[in-house]
This record gives structure tokens, C-alpha cells and sequence, in this order.
């Protein structure tokens, strides 16, 4: 079974810090998504990649940027944490885009940060 | 742009009674939906999907969906609900670009 983890299940912090939340996937996946997910209004796509070094906005990239050094490795930053960036962040990873849609994707646990 | 709305936000049902969750979308296109399942501390997990042909289709665990282009509707389905089908129930479609677009969830509560 493909497994997508995520390195921390709950987060904490402060306002004005730079945080890092890290996915990593096992199944050789080209694309990798960051979903945050809130109460009454879904997932909603921050970034995605479909490639190493290669990024996309998502419908809210505002407040946030990513990277991709290895295919394996998602990562989300947020530069300057702000309280409205309190929510649950999810991670996910899928085949390559193009041909047959892109059905499957594979969710990491998800990340609950707490921005105080 | 597509959207998809999910109109319930919270279901109630008694175990064993049967279980309709409410899925409407709109897309310009023939559209392809997915119905995704979040247990509690848990990632989503695909249900089942539409593509082409037969527009009801199985999933997993039980569940069916219909797609009805004349409605935009693609609702889920389960005849006999179990405690642990407790869960949050999210609708997608997928857009031409290939990336999904959710609905807002519902969560679906099940009374012994």
C-alpha cells in the first residue's frame, strides 16, 4: 500500500514564525498536493507538483510557498504564520497527470496547526 | 469554474437504517466524481468514481453512488448503515486540468 506521512500529527505555534510541515510518499509518485482542510468548506488546494523542482499554485496559495528537492519529499512553508493559517493541512500524492483522469489520490494523516 | 456542493453539513442515522448523502456539481464538461471518506485522525480514502457507462456505480465497504447529469447530482448511497461508517463524506470532480475539487464534507453521526 502506498503510505504518504506526514512528520507531525499536532503543531503548535507562534504567530510570525516560519513553519515547515514535510510529506513524504513511498510509491514513486510524480504528483504531490498540500490541501488545507476546514470545517464547511472542504479541502481546498494550496500547491501542488508534478515534478521535482516543479510547483503550481493551488485555489489558495496566498501566505504560502513549497518545495520539491526530492520526488519523494513535498514540503509547505508558511514564512510568517498568521492565526487564519490555523487548520488542518493535508498531504497527498498520485500517478501522473494526463490520460485517464486523475483518480486516486493517496492522503497522508494530516497535520493540525495551531497558530496562537 | 466547477464547484461541488454538499447541501447536508451534519446526517444523523440510526445504525441499520439507510443512508443518502447529497452531492450536487457544477462542470461544463462530462464531468468525473469521486466520493471520498475521512475516518476520525485519518487521511481521506476513495470510495468509489465515476467516469463513463453505468451511472450507478459500487464502491467499497458497500457503499453505491448515482451520477444524474439531468440533476448534477451524484449521491451516495448505503442500504444498511453500521457505527462504523461514522465518518466525514466528501464529493469531488475532477477538472480538465486533472485536479479535484471538494465539496465542504458532510459528517455523517450514527445512533445505536
Amino acid at each position: 500500500d502506498v503510505k504518504v506521512t506526514q512528520s507531525s500529527r499536532y503543531l503548535v505555534k507562534r504567530t510570525g514564525e516560519k513553519v515547515f510541515l514535510e510529506c513524504v510518499q513511498d510509491m514513486d509518485h510524480e504528483n504531490m498536493f498540500w490541501y488545507r482542510q476546514d470545517p464547511g468548506l472542504g479541502l481546498r488546494l494550496i500547491y501542488f507538483s508534478y515534478d521535482v523542482k516543479m510547483k503550481e499554485k493551488g485555489d489558495i496559495p496566498e501566505g504560502y510557498s513549497v518545495s520539491r528537492e526530492k520526488k519523494e519529499r513535498f514540503s509547505l512553508i508558511l514564512e510568517s504564520a498568521s492565526t487564519n493559517q490555523t487548520s488542518m493541512y493535508l498531504c497527498a500524492s498520485s500517478q501522473l497527470l494526463g490520460g485517464p483522469p486523475n483518480e486516486k489520490l493517496f492522503f497522508g494523516s494530516g497535520t493540525q496547526l495551531s497558530v496562537l | 469554474a466547477q464547484s461541488v456542493t454538499q447541501p447536508d453539513i451534519h446526517i444523523t442515522v440510526s445504525e441499520g437504517a439507510s443512508l443518502e448523502l447529497r452531492c450536487n456539481y457544477s462542470y461544463g464538461a462530462t464531468p468525473y466524481l469521486f466520493w471520498y471518506v475521512q475516518s476520525p485522525g485519518q487521511g481521506l480514502q476513495l470510495l468509489l468514481k465515476y467516469f463513463s457507462g453505468d451511472t450507478l456505480v459500487q464502491g467499497i465497504k458497500g457503499f453505491e453512488a448515482e451520477f444524474k447529469r439531468s440533476q448534477s447530482s451524484f449521491n451516495l448511497r448505503k442500504p444498511s448503515v453500521h457505527w462504523s461508517d461514522a465518518a466525514e463524506y466528501f464529493c469531488a470532480v475532477n477538472n480538465a486540468g486533472n485536479m479535484l475539487t471538494f465539496g465542504g464534507g458532510t459528517r455523517l453521526m450514527v445512533k445505536p
